[in-house]
């Protein structure tokens, strides 16, 4: 079972729809949560942490439950920028210092 | 341009050759990070360094593999004997671990991506 688990999609979705991406993860111990976004060929990079209490940043909204093991992503009100690869990310655990992906989920948002 | 450098862009060997790739971390971060990303995979890890001390490798990091960060600022990965199995995006990334202000984010750099033929 890999540690940390994505549909990989893809999701098409049109302008203006919400779209919610989901994770598990293996590692009951791991401790640090994020969503990374990576463009076509391009480095990942930071979206945003994702903490238990649920956080919210313009259009996207993270959630976390530490008991399911799970971690989602909402985009709202989608825009044609939004399209890319949504990688799941979490941290700690067996170690302090890497980071463990996804497989990542391809979203395309079209017009 | 203050990010992650990384240095060649992009490499094309022949089986059987080594290989050096070179990163560059943001400045004031004292940990670098080296992973590998196949096409349709998230990065996977495979090393890291808190200023020159290699603290951790994975076991995806075959003898064949072996980083340095001398000075405990830029690190070069190097493969010897490369495989096609090698062929990948090789990604850097740096962190600013330990200070209050910091959230110990990593940040990547642009990647060097390896062809072996």
């Amino acid at each position: 079972r890999k540690e940390v688990e994505q549909d990989p999609g893809p999701f098409n979705v049109p302008e203006g729809a919400t779209v919610a991406f989901n994770c598990t993860y293996s590692n009951s111990a791991s401790q640090s949560f994020f969503w990374y976004r990576q463009d076509c060929r391009k480095e990942p990079k930071l979206l945003m942490s994702v903490y238990s209490s649920g956080n919210e940043d313009g259009r996207f909204t993270a959630q976390l439950n530490r008991a399911s093991q799970y971690i989602s992503l909402l985009i709202r009100d989608s825009k044609l920028s939004d399209s890319a690869t949504y990688l799941c990310v979490v941290k700690g655990g067996t170690s302090y210092g890497k980071l463990t992906f996804g497989q990542g989920t391809i979203l395309t948002v079209h017009p | 341009d203050t990010g992650v450098s990384q240095d060649p862009r992009h490499k094309i060997t022949k089986r059987g050759q080594n290989v050096t790739f070179r990163c560059d971390p943001i400045s004031e971060h004292n940990r670098l990070y080296w992973y590998r990303q196949t096409l349709g995979q998230g990065p996977e890890f495979l090393t890291y360094f808190q200023n020159e001390a290699q603290l951790e490798k994975s076991r995806l990091l075959s003898d064949r593999f072996s980083a340095e960060r001398p000075k405990g600022s830029f690190s070069t990965l190097e493969i010897q004997r490369t495989e096609q199995g090698d062929s990948a995006m090789y990604l850097c990334a740096s962190s600013l671990y330990g200070d209050r202000s910091s959230t110990d984010t990593q940040y990547f750099g642009p990647g060097t991506r390896l062809t072996v033929l």
